[in-house]
C-alpha cells in the first residue's frame, strides 16, 4: 500500500516562529489533506491540497504532486497551534475514498 | 451548515461485550468512512459506505462491521470485544474528494 511519512516527528518552537512540516508519499494521489487533531481528539481540516499551493491566514500549504511531497508552513506561531498535525491522501487509482495518514508532527509552541 | 456528529462521545465496556456507534454525516454527504486510532497503530481505516453500500474495507477482523441507512447516517459494530478494541472512533463524511471528521468516540474496554 502507500506510504506516508511525516517529518519531523516533533518539533518544539517558541511563540513567534515560523515552522515547516513535511509530507512525503510513495504513489500517485488524488487527494492530500492536513489535519489538526485538537486535545479531544477531533480532526480539524486545514487544507486540502492535492496540489499547487493555499494559504489561510498564518497557515499556508504546498503539494508538488510531480515529485509526492507536501509542506504545511506555520508563521509566528502561536501557543493554540500546538497539537498533532496528520497528513492523509488517497491514491489515484480506485473510487473509493480511503485516506491513508501518516504518523503526525507533535507541535508544541512554547510562550 | 451542521458538521459530523458522533453518538456517543465517550463509552466503557467490558471485554466480551458488543458496542455500536453512531454517526450522521454532513447534510448532502453521501459517503461516509470509518476510522481508527490507538496510540500504537495511528489512525488506520476501517470500511467506508457510500449510498448504503460498503465500498471498501480495512485491515480489520470481522467482528468489525458497519451499515449505512437511507438517511447517510451510518453505524459501526464491535462484537466480542478486546481490551485492544480501546481506541478513539472517527467518522469521516464527504461530498466529493475533500473529507470531514466528527469529534469521535472514546471507547475503553475493561
Amino acid at each position: 500500500g502507500i506510504q506516508v511519512e511525516q517529518s519531523p516527528p516533533d518539533l518544539i518552537l517558541q511563540e513567534g516562529a515560523n515552522s515547516t512540516l513535511r509530507c512525503n508519499f510513495s504513489d500517485s494521489v488524488n487527494n492530500l489533506q492536513w489535519f489538526h487533531q485538537n486535545p479531544w481528539g477531533q480532526l480539524i481540516n486545514l487544507f486540502y491540497i492535492p496540489s499547487g499551493t493555499k494559504q489561510n491566514g498564518r497557515l499556508s500549504a504546498t503539494t508538488v504532486a510531480t515529485e509526492r511531497y507536501s509542506l504545511l508552513y506555520i508563521s509566528s506561531s502561536q501557543t493554540t497551534d500546538s497539537g498533532v498535525y496528520f497528513c492523509a491522501v488517497v491514491l489515484s487509482s480506485g473510487s473509493a475514498r480511503q485516506l491513508t495518514f501518516g504518523s503526525g508532527t507533535q507541535l508544541t509552541v512554547l510562550p | 451548515k451542521a458538521g459530523v456528529t458522533q453518538t456517543p462521545r465517550y463509552l466503557i465496556k467490558t471485554r466480551g461485550q458488543q458496542v455500536t456507534l453512531s454517526c450522521s454525516p454532513i447534510s448532502g454527504h453521501r459517503s461516509v468512512s470509518w476510522y481508527q486510532q490507538t496510540p500504537g497503530q495511528g489512525l488506520q481505516f476501517l470500511f467506508e459506505y457510500f449510498s448504503e453500500t460498503q465500498r471498501n474495507k480495512g485491515n480489520f477482523p470481522g467482528r468489525f462491521s458497519g451499515r449505512q441507512f437511507s438517511n447517510s447516517r451510518s453505524e459501526m459494530n464491535v462484537s466480542t470485544l478486546e481490551l485492544g478494541d480501546s481506541a478513539l472512533y472517527l467518522c469521516a463524511s464527504s461530498g466529493s474528494y475533500e473529507q470531514y471528521f466528527g469529534p469521535g468516540t472514546r471507547l475503553t474496554v475493561t
